[in-house]
């Protein structure tokens, strides 16, 4: 299986700034990549898919972007309702997996 | 504008089978253009991706739960199916059906609300 190591676990922010998640795949996945939000009781919410190809209805602050393995979510000018838990998703190879998940929490 | 829900028992006791339906409403799910994904989440956990159907019946399931896990399709209820058998307490978890784009963009949305499902006796 291809393991999604996601950076960091945790991260506070505060309202208007701009914030970085890092998912590192254990093999090349080329940009087989999705980023989603969860919000406590609710399903994930798809952000992006392709590395970096934003999901309609999602806001454009936040935007993907790939560098190998690695990828990164960047949400610029954070807002109230951004604060949730981020995972990655690799769809390169079955079994899909995630990324252990970023709480973004307010500071 | 489609959408997913599960439906089925909240409480299964060990080593029974647990049963959950996906209801798709907004669209058919005879679509070519889709794969019908299950997902869990084991309490304050991360996502991990149980299988995927096709409307032809074709199937994809994890390995690591392919012994204990069937999904089926009826597409004349519109609904597919996740059975998981011989269950145990490290099964309990929120599951969540998804719509897959059956491209290379590999989009699951949308999802369905989850259904928490207890393993206990």
């Amino acid at each position: 299986d291809i393991q999604m190591t996601q950076s960091p676990s945790s991260l506070s922010a505060s309202v208007g700034d701009r914030v970085t998640i890092t998912c590192r795949a254990s093999q090349s996945i080329s940009n087989f990549l999705n980023w989603f939000q969860q919000k406590p009781g609710k399903a994930p919410k798809l952000l992006i898919y392709t590395a970096s190809s934003l999901q309609g209805g999602v806001p454009s602050r936040f935007s993907g972007s790939r560098s190998g393995t690695d990828f990164t979510l960047t949400i610029s000018g954070l807002q109230p309702e951004d604060f949730a838990t981020y995972y990655c998703q690799q769809t390169y190879s079955v079994p899909y997996t995630f990324g252990q998940g970023t709480k973004l929490e307010i500071k | 504008q489609v959408q997913l829900q599960e439906s089925g028992p909240g409480l299964v006791k060990p080593s029974q089978t647990l049963s959950l339906t996906c209801t798709v409403s907004g669209g058919s799910i005879s679509s070519g253009d889709y794969y019908w994904s299950w997902f869990r989440q084991h309490p304050g956990k991360g996502l991990e991706w149980i299988g995927y159907i096709y409307y032809s019946g074709s199937t994809y399931y994890n390995p690591s739960l392919k012994s204990r896990v069937t999904i089926s399709i009826d597409t004349s209820k519109n609904q597919f199916s996740l059975s998981l058998n011989s269950v145990t307490a490290a099964d309990t978890a929120m599951y969540y059906c998804a719509r897959q784009t059956a491209s290379s963009y590999n989009r699951f949305d949308p999802w369905g609300q989850g259904t928490l499902v207890t393993v206990s006796s």
